[in-house]
């Protein structure tokens, strides 16, 4: 069983819409991130929790650590948000970085 | 702002040959770190390195791969022996200090092994 699963996989929506990727993990962690892949394969952090909410821009971040759950919202999404958007987890006393299988999300115009 | 810079972006190598992918972190950071994706699949940790010695390391890093910091700014990871299933992207990674810090990660170098 992978340690960090998100869903869904793939998401295809319109602009305009609200869009949440979930990420479940089964581990002790010290904090997660929310990052993002794009097609030239770079990786950008968006955020990094340990507990609440963050917020920047029309991204949104939770975690519930009791639940070890945590979703990536975007608000009014556009094209350019269209990417891969990976959860990683910090590991509970290693230095490691643990990466879910990514979300594709496409938005069309 | 600084950034993590890793060299070349994209290296072919024929099979058994040695690779060398070059990272230079960002200057006031002190834990670095090398992962690799497979196209098609997730990011995978490879190694940790913190006091230049490695402080973690996964089962994918055999006895094939190792890592250097020999100039106090380059991080360098050394394949000795390349195999097809080394083809991957490579990222090199940073970050300030220990716990659940913020890491910043390079562009990436693709490997393509023939």
């Amino acid at each position: 069983k992978n340690e960090v699963e998100q869903s869904p996989q793939n998401l295809t929506a319109q602009e305009g819409e609200f869009i949440t990727i979930n990420c479940s993990y089964s581990v002790g962690i010290s904090a997660l991130h929310w990052l993002q892949q794009h097609p030239g394969g770079g990786i950008v952090s968006l955020f990094m929790l340990s507990s609440g909410k963050k917020k920047h821009g029309r991204l949104i971040a939770t975690i519930n650590i009791q639940e070890k759950h945590s979703s990536l919202h975007i608000t009014a999404s556009h094209p350019r948000d269209s990417a891969v958007y990976i959860c990683a987890v910090s590991i509970q006393g290693a230095q490691k970085l643990v990466f879910g299988q990514g979300t594709r999300l496409t938005i069309n115009p | 702002e600084p950034e993590v810079t890793q060299t070349p972006s994209h290296q072919v190598t024929q099979m058994g040959q040695e690779v060398i992918l070059r990272c230079v972190p960002i200057s006031n950071h002190l834990y670095f770190y090398w992962y690799r994706q497979i196209l098609g699949q997730k990011v995978e940790f490879l190694v940790s390195f913190y006091n230049n010695e490695i402080s973690e390391k996964s089962e994918i890093f055999d006895d094939q791969f190792s890592v250097e910091r020999p100039d106090g700014s380059n991080f360098t990871l050394k394949i000795r022996s390349t195999k097809l299933e080394d083809s991957a992207m490579y990222f090199c990674a940073s970050r300030v200090t220990s716990g659940g810090y913020e890491q910043y990660f390079g562009p990436g170098t693709r490997l393509t092994v023939t």
